[in-house]
């Protein structure tokens, strides 16, 4: 059971916009950045978004985040079929570790 | 660019010590702001962050793993290793190392491809 939640799975069809949440707590989410990554099968995951809504150099402007409270969301507009890829957030935590969401699969219909 | 990438045996008994090694290239494991990093992903599960090291004294490991895991920095070869002890079928995975730059320890510019370890007698 992961600290930081997240849904299985979201879907859309190409060219839509879709969501992916992220629900922490106060000891997480609630007083942390966050950042978000990108995991295409079969690879390393690479990193989209960091202090909740900045992309590094490369990332489209599609990607973005957001944070409120102890949630976060990321979103990607305009899908491609080469957005299939599990996401994970990622935060520290007052236990004094690194927590990761359990991942979300993006299927582009 | 930093570029990094592991090694080490691909298969380990139980009960036995999980040795891997990241070696660096394009980048000093010695230059200051580097977060050297161990993360695992269990077959078709999600990501866990095992630890870092961030100079040859001060390292930070997951809670859950503390009491299991040593990583250590190793400047003359560039390199950064990870020993994992008493190791359970639990522990098999894909294992990444990965290099965050700067204030946050959770940000990871970097990663290896990843290497996978087998728990099994």
């Amino acid at each position: 059971q992961s600290v930081l939640t997240q849904p299985p799975s979201v879907s859309a069809a190409p060219g839509q916009k879709v969501s992916i949440s992220c629900s922490g707590s106060s000891s997480n989410i609630g007083k942390n950045y966050i950042a978000w990554y990108q995991q295409v099968p079969g690879t390393a995951p690479k990193l989209l978004i960091y202090d909740n809504d900045k992309r590094p150099s490369g990332i489209p402007d599609r990607f973005s985040g957001s944070k409120s409270g102890t949630s976060a969301t990321l979103g990607i507009a305009g899908l491609q079929t080469g957005d299939e890829a599990d996401y994970y957030c990622v935060t520290w935590d007052s236990s004094l570790s690194v927590v990761f969401g359990g991942g979300t699969k993006l299927t582009v219909l | 660019q930093v570029q990094l990438q592991e090694s080490g045996p691909g298969l380990v008994k139980p009960s036995q010590t999980l040795s891997l090694t990241c070696t660096v290239s394009g980048g000093s494991v010695s230059r200051g702001g580097n977060h050297w990093t161990w993360i695992r992903q269990i077959p078709g599960k999600g990501l866990e962050w095992i630890g870092n090291i961030y100079d040859s004294h001060s390292s930070f490991y997951n809670p859950s793993l503390k009491s299991r895991v040593t990583i250590s920095l190793d400047t003359s070869k560039n390199q950064f290793s990870l020993k994992l002890t008493s190791v359970t079928a639990a522990d098999t995975a894909l294992y990444y190392c990965a290099r965050a730059h700067g204030d946050f320890v959770y940000y990871f510019q970097s990663w290896g491809q990843g290497t996978p370890v087998t728990v099994s007698s």
